[in-house]
Protein backbone atom coordinates (compact mmCIF):
# COMPACT_ATOMS: atom_id res chain seq x y z
CA UNK A 1 0.00 0.00 0.00
CA UNK A 2 0.70 3.67 -0.53
CA UNK A 3 0.94 4.43 3.31
CA UNK A 4 2.21 3.04 6.37
CA UNK A 5 0.87 -0.16 7.74
CA UNK A 6 0.89 -1.07 11.27
CA UNK A 7 -0.51 -4.61 12.62
CA UNK A 8 -2.41 -5.55 14.78
CA UNK A 9 -4.71 -2.70 14.56
CA UNK A 10 -6.14 -3.93 17.63
CA UNK A 11 -4.39 -5.95 20.72
CA UNK A 12 -5.50 -7.25 23.69
CA UNK A 13 -3.09 -8.95 26.38
CA UNK A 14 -2.99 -9.70 29.96
CA UNK A 15 -1.17 -8.03 32.34
CA UNK A 16 2.21 -9.86 32.42
CA UNK A 17 2.66 -10.35 28.81
CA UNK A 18 4.82 -10.47 25.59
CA UNK A 19 3.28 -8.15 22.94
CA UNK A 20 5.21 -6.96 19.40
CA UNK A 21 3.40 -3.99 17.59
CA UNK A 22 4.55 -4.39 13.81
CA UNK A 23 4.96 -1.23 11.45
CA UNK A 24 5.64 -1.32 7.34
CA UNK A 25 7.12 2.57 6.59
CA UNK A 26 5.91 3.89 3.50
CA UNK A 27 8.90 2.22 0.79
CA UNK A 28 11.69 4.30 0.12
CA UNK A 29 11.53 6.18 3.97
CA UNK A 30 14.75 6.15 5.70
CA UNK A 31 13.34 7.33 9.21
CA UNK A 32 10.54 5.71 11.07
CA UNK A 33 9.42 7.10 14.73
CA UNK A 34 6.86 5.52 16.86
CA UNK A 35 4.94 7.81 19.12
CA UNK A 36 2.69 6.64 22.16
CA UNK A 37 -1.08 8.00 22.23
CA UNK A 38 -2.46 8.02 25.15
CA UNK A 39 -6.89 8.80 25.27
CA UNK A 40 -7.35 12.35 25.62
CA UNK A 41 -3.78 13.17 24.80
CA UNK A 42 -1.60 13.92 22.46
CA UNK A 43 0.79 11.95 20.61
CA UNK A 44 3.93 11.07 22.73
CA UNK A 45 7.40 10.33 21.33
CA UNK A 46 9.04 7.06 21.67
CA UNK A 47 11.91 6.25 19.60
CA UNK A 48 13.39 7.33 16.26
CA UNK A 49 15.31 5.18 13.82
CA UNK A 50 17.16 6.40 10.77
CA UNK A 51 18.10 3.44 8.57
CA UNK A 52 18.33 0.75 10.88
CA UNK A 53 19.70 2.24 13.76
CA UNK A 54 17.88 3.72 16.67
CA UNK A 55 19.34 6.99 16.75
CA UNK A 56 17.01 8.18 19.71
CA UNK A 57 15.17 6.28 21.76
CA UNK A 58 14.97 8.93 24.55
CA UNK A 59 11.21 8.66 24.99
CA UNK A 60 10.97 5.01 25.74
CA UNK A 61 9.24 4.76 29.43
CA UNK A 62 11.43 2.21 30.91
CA UNK A 63 13.61 -0.97 29.90
CA UNK A 64 10.48 -2.76 29.25
CA UNK A 65 10.00 -1.32 26.04
CA UNK A 66 12.34 -1.87 22.85
CA UNK A 67 11.97 -1.36 19.64
CA UNK A 68 14.35 -2.51 16.08
CA UNK A 69 14.53 -2.33 12.71
CA UNK A 70 16.80 -4.52 11.36
CA UNK A 71 16.88 -4.15 7.60
CA UNK A 72 16.17 -0.60 7.64
CA UNK A 73 12.24 -0.75 6.31
CA UNK A 74 10.16 -2.95 8.68
CA UNK A 75 9.93 -2.01 12.93
CA UNK A 76 8.74 -3.65 15.23
CA UNK A 77 7.86 -2.03 19.09
CA UNK A 78 8.65 -4.44 21.48
CA UNK A 79 6.84 -4.37 25.12
CA UNK A 80 7.75 -6.83 27.78
CA UNK A 81 6.06 -7.94 31.08
CA UNK A 82 3.07 -5.90 29.84
CA UNK A 83 1.18 -3.23 32.39
CA UNK A 84 -1.94 -1.90 32.59
CA UNK A 85 -0.63 1.80 32.28
CA UNK A 86 0.77 0.78 28.99
CA UNK A 87 -2.49 1.13 27.08
CA UNK A 88 -2.65 3.42 24.64
CA UNK A 89 -2.57 3.44 20.69
CA UNK A 90 1.01 3.42 19.62
CA UNK A 91 1.44 5.00 16.19
CA UNK A 92 4.33 4.75 13.54
CA UNK A 93 5.55 7.58 11.40
CA UNK A 94 7.60 7.12 8.79
CA UNK A 95 9.33 9.92 6.74
CA UNK A 96 11.95 10.37 3.43
CA UNK A 97 14.77 11.71 5.48
CA UNK A 98 15.49 13.53 9.03
CA UNK A 99 13.18 16.63 9.27
CA UNK A 100 11.00 16.30 6.50
CA UNK A 101 6.98 15.62 6.74
CA UNK A 102 6.05 12.89 9.13
CA UNK A 103 3.02 10.26 7.62
CA UNK A 104 1.62 8.37 10.26
CA UNK A 105 -0.30 4.89 10.34
CA UNK A 106 -3.67 4.12 11.30
CA UNK A 107 -2.04 3.27 14.98
CA UNK A 108 -2.12 -0.27 17.05
CA UNK A 109 -4.62 0.25 19.96
CA UNK A 110 -3.28 -1.64 23.09
CA UNK A 111 -5.30 -2.87 26.04
CA UNK A 112 -3.84 -4.45 29.02
CA UNK A 113 -5.73 -6.37 31.43
CA UNK B 1 11.30 20.57 26.69
CA UNK B 2 9.24 22.32 23.68
CA UNK B 3 5.93 22.65 25.48
CA UNK B 4 2.71 23.16 23.48
CA UNK B 5 -0.36 24.25 24.48
CA UNK B 6 -3.92 24.43 22.68
CA UNK B 7 -7.16 26.10 23.51
CA UNK B 8 -9.88 25.77 23.43
CA UNK B 9 -9.89 21.77 24.09
CA UNK B 10 -12.99 21.36 23.52
CA UNK B 11 -15.27 23.66 20.74
CA UNK B 12 -18.74 23.59 20.21
CA UNK B 13 -19.17 24.87 16.58
CA UNK B 14 -22.46 26.08 14.90
CA UNK B 15 -22.87 25.65 11.54
CA UNK B 16 -22.21 28.51 9.92
CA UNK B 17 -20.04 30.25 11.98
CA UNK B 18 -16.54 31.04 12.51
CA UNK B 19 -14.03 30.16 15.00
CA UNK B 20 -10.31 29.83 15.63
CA UNK B 21 -7.91 27.28 17.30
CA UNK B 22 -5.01 28.57 19.67
CA UNK B 23 -1.41 26.53 19.92
CA UNK B 24 1.57 28.08 21.68
CA UNK B 25 4.91 26.92 22.07
CA UNK B 26 7.63 27.21 24.42
CA UNK B 27 11.00 27.76 22.08
CA UNK B 28 12.13 28.45 18.99
CA UNK B 29 10.63 26.20 16.31
CA UNK B 30 11.08 25.86 12.59
CA UNK B 31 8.38 23.09 11.56
CA UNK B 32 4.81 23.30 12.82
CA UNK B 33 2.07 21.37 12.18
CA UNK B 34 -1.38 21.15 12.56
CA UNK B 35 -3.43 17.09 12.18
CA UNK B 36 -6.86 16.00 11.83
CA UNK B 37 -7.86 13.01 13.22
CA UNK B 38 -10.82 11.26 13.59
CA UNK B 39 -12.17 9.42 16.26
CA UNK B 40 -10.02 5.51 15.61
CA UNK B 41 -8.21 7.44 13.24
CA UNK B 42 -4.58 7.62 12.87
CA UNK B 43 -3.36 11.83 12.11
CA UNK B 44 -4.51 13.51 8.88
CA UNK B 45 -1.73 16.28 7.65
CA UNK B 46 -3.41 19.46 7.58
CA UNK B 47 -0.57 22.41 6.99
CA UNK B 48 3.24 22.64 7.61
CA UNK B 49 3.90 26.03 8.05
CA UNK B 50 7.83 26.76 7.99
CA UNK B 51 8.35 30.33 8.31
CA UNK B 52 7.12 33.60 10.35
CA UNK B 53 4.37 34.90 8.74
CA UNK B 54 3.46 31.45 6.69
CA UNK B 55 -0.30 31.13 6.28
CA UNK B 56 -2.57 28.06 4.19
CA UNK B 57 -5.47 27.78 3.33
CA UNK B 58 -7.29 25.05 2.28
CA UNK B 59 -11.36 24.72 1.68
CA UNK B 60 -13.07 26.04 5.31
CA UNK B 61 -9.63 26.05 7.27
CA UNK B 62 -6.79 28.35 7.38
CA UNK B 63 -3.28 28.52 9.40
CA UNK B 64 -1.31 30.58 10.17
CA UNK B 65 2.31 31.12 11.77
CA UNK B 66 4.07 34.02 14.23
CA UNK B 67 6.97 32.77 15.20
CA UNK B 68 7.93 35.82 17.19
CA UNK B 69 4.69 35.44 19.44
CA UNK B 70 5.40 31.04 19.19
CA UNK B 71 1.72 31.12 18.35
CA UNK B 72 -0.14 29.22 15.61
CA UNK B 73 -3.97 29.52 15.00
CA UNK B 74 -6.20 27.38 13.06
CA UNK B 75 -9.05 29.59 11.54
CA UNK B 76 -12.40 27.89 10.40
CA UNK B 77 -15.11 29.51 8.04
CA UNK B 78 -18.59 28.76 8.37
CA UNK B 79 -18.19 25.51 9.97
CA UNK B 80 -19.93 22.13 8.73
CA UNK B 81 -20.65 19.06 10.36
CA UNK B 82 -17.98 16.94 8.40
CA UNK B 83 -15.42 19.18 10.37
CA UNK B 84 -16.19 17.62 13.55
CA UNK B 85 -12.34 15.73 14.52
CA UNK B 86 -9.59 16.41 16.96
CA UNK B 87 -6.90 18.70 15.97
CA UNK B 88 -3.79 19.05 16.90
CA UNK B 89 -0.91 21.30 16.12
CA UNK B 90 2.69 19.89 16.67
CA UNK B 91 5.66 21.71 16.58
CA UNK B 92 9.76 20.57 16.05
CA UNK B 93 12.71 22.02 17.34
CA UNK B 94 15.41 24.04 15.22
CA UNK B 95 16.96 21.14 13.05
CA UNK B 96 15.06 18.39 15.32
CA UNK B 97 13.27 15.32 14.20
CA UNK B 98 11.05 14.74 17.29
CA UNK B 99 7.48 16.27 17.24
CA UNK B 100 5.89 17.70 20.24
CA UNK B 101 2.24 17.69 19.95
CA UNK B 102 -0.45 19.97 21.67
CA UNK B 103 -3.34 18.05 23.87
CA UNK B 104 -5.92 18.64 21.29
CA UNK B 105 -9.05 20.28 20.72
CA UNK B 106 -12.07 18.17 20.01
CA UNK B 107 -14.11 20.06 17.68
CA UNK B 108 -18.18 19.04 17.44
CA UNK B 109 -20.41 21.26 14.83
CA UNK B 110 -24.12 21.17 15.76
CA UNK B 111 -26.69 22.35 13.04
Amino acid sequence: GAGVSQTPSNKVTEKGKYVELRCDPISGHTALYWYRQSLGQGPEFLIYFQGTGAADDSGLPNDRFFAVRPEGSVSTLKIQRTERGDSAVYLCASSRATNTEAFFGQGTRLTVV
Amino acid sequence: ELKVEQNPLFLSMQEGKNYTIYCNYSTTSDRLYWYRQDPGKSLESLFVLLSNGAVKQEGRLMASLDTKARLSTLHITAAVHDLSATYFCAVAYLNDYKLSFGAGTTVTVRA
